[in-house]
């Protein structure tokens, strides 16, 4: 089956402007995850949902950040006034919510977003 | 805080050794540990995943072990390939917690 995937994988974003980054996640899985990878690093979380709740934004590194599921499947994670820090990988994983211990993370190829 | 620390960041080697890459973490209340391969430019892949009470998970040739007390694990590779090559992270799922902790990696080469 399809896993999760992500658009635009590519976006090249001029500083001041807004961006908005979308993840399609595996049909059927009730948790979603963003994170942000930054060249060279790990992944660090930004936010989680389960379904269209948002239970977790302590990830998210300012009020720039803005994510949203609101029909519990397609998410969107929007950066307004984007900022060079701001360049980065963005990537999107879904679990089916097993449960905790046995559950699997899949991730999607990611967003690379680059602010000039 | 949890924080995971992988060693070494970068890996050489021929064709046909066996491996063993290292990650640390500072707290020992977790759910998982999960090793996961990046390829560059693609998202992760999932390549073991060890429960709290679990010891150790084998793949293939791939074997991942789990010391939660002294807050280690390692994840053995027999007879490398050059198809090994990538990224190796391991991340920790803490208890009462949804999200991953990330090390930052260990870069692997393999060459023919």
């Amino acid at each position: 089956g399809a896993g999760v995937s992500q658009s635009p994988r590519y976006k090249v974003a001029k500083r001041g402007q807004d961006v908005a980054l979308r993840c399609d996640p595996i049909s059927g899985h009730v948790s979603l995850f963003w994170y942000q990878q930054a060249l060279g690093q790990g992944p660090e979380f930004l936010t989680y949902f389960q379904n269209e709740a948002q239970l977790d934004k302590s990830g998210l590194p300012s009020d720039r950040f803005f994510a949203e599921r609101p029909e519990g499947s397609v998410s969107t994670l929007k950066i307004q006034r984007t900022q060079q820090e701001d360049s980065a990988v963005y990537l999107c994983a879904s679990s089916p919510k097993v449960d905790r211990a046995g559950e699997t993370q899949y991730f999607g190829p990611g967003t690379r977003l680059l602010v000039l | 805080k949890q924080e995971v620390t992988q060693i070494p960041a970068a890996l050489s080697v021929p064709e046909g050794e066996n491996l063993v890459l290292n990650c640390s973490f500072t707290d020992s209340a977790i759910y998982n540990l999960q090793w996961f391969r990046q390829d560059p430019g693609k998202g992760l892949t999932s390549l073991l995943l060890i429960q709290s009470s679990q010891r150790e998970q084998t793949s293939g040739r791939l074997n991942a072990s789990l010391d939660k007390s002294s807050g280690r694990s390692t994840l053995y590779i027999a007879a490398s390939q050059p198809g090994d090559s990538a990224t190796y992270l391991c991340a920790v799922r803490r208890a009462n917690t949804d999200k991953l902790i990330f090390g930052t990696g260990t870069r692997l080469q393999v060459f023919p």
